[in-house]
């Protein structure tokens, strides 16, 4: 299967920084990245659609100046969450979509103090 | 809009023993993909297995398969000759083939399997 790598995996900032989080498909061109966050226990929710090129599709409910999205490539996209406070913390999972699929990054643990 | 439901949060099976976990959705589009995701404590997901609505055949995966019954909107999953690492949280996922590239995967809540040695 394809393969997408996540950086970085484990995250620990001071509130009001800003924190990037690079996803990039390895051996895939994808259109499509899909950003998901995901608490303890719980389901996946999408936050964001990103294509190539294009600005970001963010799910309602999702703030757009906070998690700021860029898709520059065809293998790199990048979330960016600004002023992170702590109930920013979570778990963030990236995914490159395919027509059949979506291929999952191991996702990043980011930790607000 | 549609919705996957995962009714059962966890579930137990002894080793070497087979196990269901069951999954329904509601959709009123005529084809779709649906998929049973793997996290283990890694969290990394992991595809366990893919069934295409047009197929009426029940895809398989080793010791994986699905009963789909596309009538009733049941997608469920059978686990034979469990094993310690089957343990994890397993996601049922629906997703449309309007989109492509583009389309969302809609997952249940998922369910905790564990197994006992």
């Amino acid at each position: 299967g394809a393969v997408v790598s996540q950086h970085p995996s484990w995250v620990i900032c001071k509130s009001g920084t800003s924190v990037k989080i690079e996803c990039r498909s390895l051996d895939f061109q994808a259109t499509t990245m899909f950003w998901y966050r995901q608490f303890p226990k719980q389901s996946l929710m999408l936050m964001a659609t990103s294509n190539e090129g294009s600005k970001a599709t963010y799910e309602q409910g999702v703030e757009k100046d906070k998690f700021l999205i860029n898709h520059a490539s065809l293998t790199l996209s990048t979330l960016t969450v600004t002023s992170a406070h702590p109930e920013d913390s979570s778990f963030y999972i990236c995914a490159g979509g395919l027509v059949y699929e979506q291929f999952f990054g191991p996702g990043t643990r980011l930790t607000v103090l | 809009a549609q919705t996957v439901t995962q009714s059962q949060p966890e579930m137990s099976v002894q080793e070497a023993e087979t196990v269901t976990l069951s999954c329904t959705y509601d959709t009123s589009e005529s084809d779709y993909y649906l998929f049973w995701y793997k996290q283990p404590p890694s969290r990394q997901m992991i595809l366990v297995i893919r069934q295409e609505a047009y197929k009426q055949q029940n895809a398989t995966e080793n010791r994986f398969s699905v009963n789909f019954q596309k009538a009733a909107k049941s997608f469920s999953l059978k686990i034979s000759d469990s094993q310690l690492g089957d343990a994890a949280m397993y996601f049922c996922a629906y997703r449309s083939v309007l989109g492509g590239a583009n389309s969302k995967l809609t997952f249940g809540k998922g369910i905790t399997l564990s197994v006992r040695p």
